[in-house]
């Protein structure tokens, strides 16, 4: 059971948005503690998408964002590629501890 | 070029020990955070440990602490992580990352070195 609560899964054809839910509580999210998000493709290591709750690394593209409200964040993904196909994480900060939530697979159809 | 790798992991024993390394290069490794995450086959991230870029503060999920033991040497531009009385429930593929300050996000993340609790 994940501190932070996403959908197991999520898909969408290409060329379309999809987005990614990441739920909290007053503990962490709603603390005011920042949301981080990673993608991790199929055997390889997690990589930052989004920091401090809307903040794209260089190299990401503009087809991903963040936001944040209350003690919920969200990922979406716009213009959506076979490439996405993906394992998304989101993350915060709770109590002197690390949270991340249970993942979510996105499947291009 | 950031660069972080992992090295130590392999099979060993229930009640067993291990320790973990992480190298780091192509920044400046005295000045960020460093973490360690793992993920059980299938499964998703969690959260092992983290540590200050003085060793000033050091932090443990609850799974691991008094069992786990993180350290760093800036000198040598190194990471650890000294596991102890292994669980089967400890196997996993452990990552570390950096981070710009303990509170902040991982980037970026070593490639990961496999650890297997099994008699």
């Amino acid at each position: 059971q994940s501190v932070l609560t996403q959908p197991p899964s999520v898909s969408g054809a290409p060329g379309q948005r999809v987005t990614i839910s990441c739920t909290g509580s007053s503990s962490n999210i709603g603390a005011g503690y920042d949301v981080h998000w990673y993608q991790q493709l199929p055997g390889t290591a997690p990589k930052l998408l989004i920091y401090g709750n809307s903040n794209r690394p260089s190299g990401v593209p503009d087809r991903f964002s963040g936001s944040k409200s209350g003690t919920s964040a969200s990922l979406a993904i716009t213009g959506l590629q076979a490439e996405d196909e993906a394992d998304y994480y989101c993350q915060s900060y709770d109590s002197s501890r690390w949270v991340f939530g249970g993942g979510t697979k996105l499947t291009v159809l | 070029e950031v660069q972080l790798v992992e090295s130590g992991g392999g099979l060993v024993k229930p009640g067993g020990s291990l320790r973990l390394s992480c190298a780091a290069s192509g920044f400046t490794f005295s000045s960020y955070s460093m973490n360690w995450v793992r993920q059980a086959p299938g499964k998703g991230l969690e959260w092992v440990s983290s540590i200050s870029s003085s060793s000033s503060y050091i932090y443990y999920a609850d799974s691991v602490k008094g069992r786990f033991t993180i350290s760093r040497d800036n000198a040598k531009n190194s990471l650890y992580l000294q596991m102890n009385s292994l669980r089967a429930e400890d196997t996993a593929v452990y990552y570390c990352a950096r981070s710009p300050t303990v509170t902040d996000w991982f980037d970026p993340w070593g490639q990961g070195t496999l650890v297997t609790v099994s008699s």
